[in-house]
């Protein structure tokens, strides 16, 4: 089945620092890839819809400068957690889409849990 | 609508028996809904979806139910299992994204 990896799975930082998360489609293309938030024990709060080849899209209430989302092929999207801060401290989930565009077709990576010192 | 700051609430129940989870969703124009599983440190896993023209769709041991009429989602899980202990969220199609609803912790008894 189709299979999204998501790198780091878990990683602390100081703060100040930025941190990269990366999310990659195994075997399809993925045209959006979606970034996720999510804090202890709360459900997922979406962040940005980047489009491959296009800036991204940021919910309202998100920092786009905070938050770099690139998404520059169909098969990889980053997320750049920019001088990191404790609040910043989260699980972060990357979904992606087939071309075929279809929301039984979105896949989820595994998280990755950021610790910010 | 979007359930950011409320804390999940928890279902317990005994191992054998079955669950039902209950999500209620805040846009009467949408047409698309789909139950995901997360298990502790991982990422949501697809579990059933259903569409709007239905009001029920089975699967196997889960069962989803719609009620357009007060939006309300419930999903159900037949002989609930160890393995089902998760938090259980539905998540509603909105134009170009999905919109996740509150969650609910299920935890089984042996």
């Amino acid at each position: 089945g189709a299979v999204v990896s998501q790198h780091p799975s878990r990683v602390i930082c100081k703060s100040g620092t930025s941190v990269k998360i990366e999310c990659r489609s195994l075997d399809f293309q993925a045209t959006t890839m979606f970034w996720y938030r999510q804090f202890p024990k709360q459900s997922l709060m979406l962040m940005a819809t980047s489009n491959e080849g296009s800036k991204a899209t940021y919910e309202q209430g998100v920092e786009k400068d905070k938050f770099l989302i690139n998404h520059a092929s169909l098969t990889l999207s980053t997320l750049t957690v920019t001088s990191a801060h404790p609040e910043d401290s989260s699980f972060y989930i990357c979904s992606a889409r087939d071309v075929a565009g279809t929301y039984e077709k979105l896949f989820f990576g595994s998280g990755t849990q950021l610790s910010v010192l | 609508g979007e359930s950011v700051g409320l804390h999940l609430p928890t279902l317990s129940v005994q191992e054998g028996d079955n669950s039902i989870i209950n999500c209620a969703y805040s846009n009467s124009a949408s047409d698309y809904f789909i139950w995901y599983k997360q298990e502790s440190g991982k990422g949501p896993q697809f579990i059933i979806d259903i569409r709007s023209n239905m009001d029920k769709r089975q699967g196997q041991r889960v069962t989803v139910l719609l009620n357009k009429t007060v939006k309300h989602l419930s999903l159900q899980i037949a002989a609930t299992q160890p393995g089902d202990s998760a938090v259980y969220f539905c998540a509603e199609k909105a134009p170009g994204k999905l919109i996740f609803g509150q969650g609910t912790t299920l935890q089984v008894k042996p």
